[in-house]
């Protein structure tokens, strides 16, 4: 079975730095999504950024990026020049590309802090 | 504006009762999934469904029960034997590719539910 692991329970970051979350994933498949959602204190998830497991290249949004090390099955997200709307819980997951279940496993999550 | 709706956002229930959340999407998404959030361990399955009167079992189905009788709705009942069903409880969906169950894209996700047990 898939899992995801988010090892960094809470991270805190000053306005205007970068950081990065960090997030590893076991899987036997070769075809996957990856996605990094946001959680804010409104408690609406929201999608920050998806990879799919075939593209080599790293998926950006804005002053959101990932890097995406499939050997290593790592995934982190860089948040550059962060706000204090960035402040919120922060989740890795993972869903198998191919497949009838099309289930969405979460990690634990990471609860950024953003300081002014 | 499309979307899901959960209702109610919050609900309190005394130990014994049986209650019904609501979740309504006017997506046109054919799938459609419960989670559970708690403290520290993230979103856990509860209960999906890919197509209307069918759904299956997830991680942590035990206590719940659900019907998918229309695309737009999948209500969650949390049963009187759920053992800790004090939760955030979240509704998701997701578009198939029309004619497959394979993957495409990402889940949407209603607002949340809270239900506290008294």
């Amino acid at each position: 079975a898939q899992t995801v692991t988010q090892s960094q329970p809470e991270m805190s970051v000053q306005e205007a730095e970068t950081v990065t979350l960090s997030c590893t994933y076991d899987t036997s498949e070769s075809d996957y999504y990856l996605f990094w959602y946001k959680q804010p204190p409104s408690r609406q998830m929201i999608l920050v950024i998806r990879q799919e497991a075939y593209k080599q290249q790293n998926a950006t949004e804005n002053r959101f990026s990932v890097n995406f090390q499939k050997a290593a099955k790592s995934f982190s997200l860089k948040i550059s020049d962060s706000q204090l709307g960035d402040a919120a819980m922060y989740f890795c997951a993972y869903r198998s590309w191919v497949g009838a279940t099309n289930k969405l496993i979460f990690g634990t999550g990471t609860l950024l802090a953003v300081q002014p | 504006d499309g979307g899901i709706t959960q209702s109610p956002k919050y609900l309190f229930r005394k130990e014994g009762q049986n209650v019904t959340l609501s979740c309504e999407q006017n997506l046109n998404h054919d799938a459609m999934y419960w989670y559970r959030q708690d403290p520290g361990q993230g979103l856990r399955l509860i209960y999906y469904s890919q197509i209307v009167n069918d759904f299956q079992k997830g991680d942590i189905a035990e206590g719940y029960s659900v019907s998918r009788e229309k695309k737009e709705s999948f209500p969650l009942t949390v049963t009187s034997a759920q053992k800790n069903p004090t939760a955030f409880y979240l509704c998701a969906s997701l578009r198939l590719r029309q004619g497959t169950l394979q993957n495409t894209g990402e889940l949407f996700f209603g607002e949340g539910s809270r239900l506290t047990v008294l």
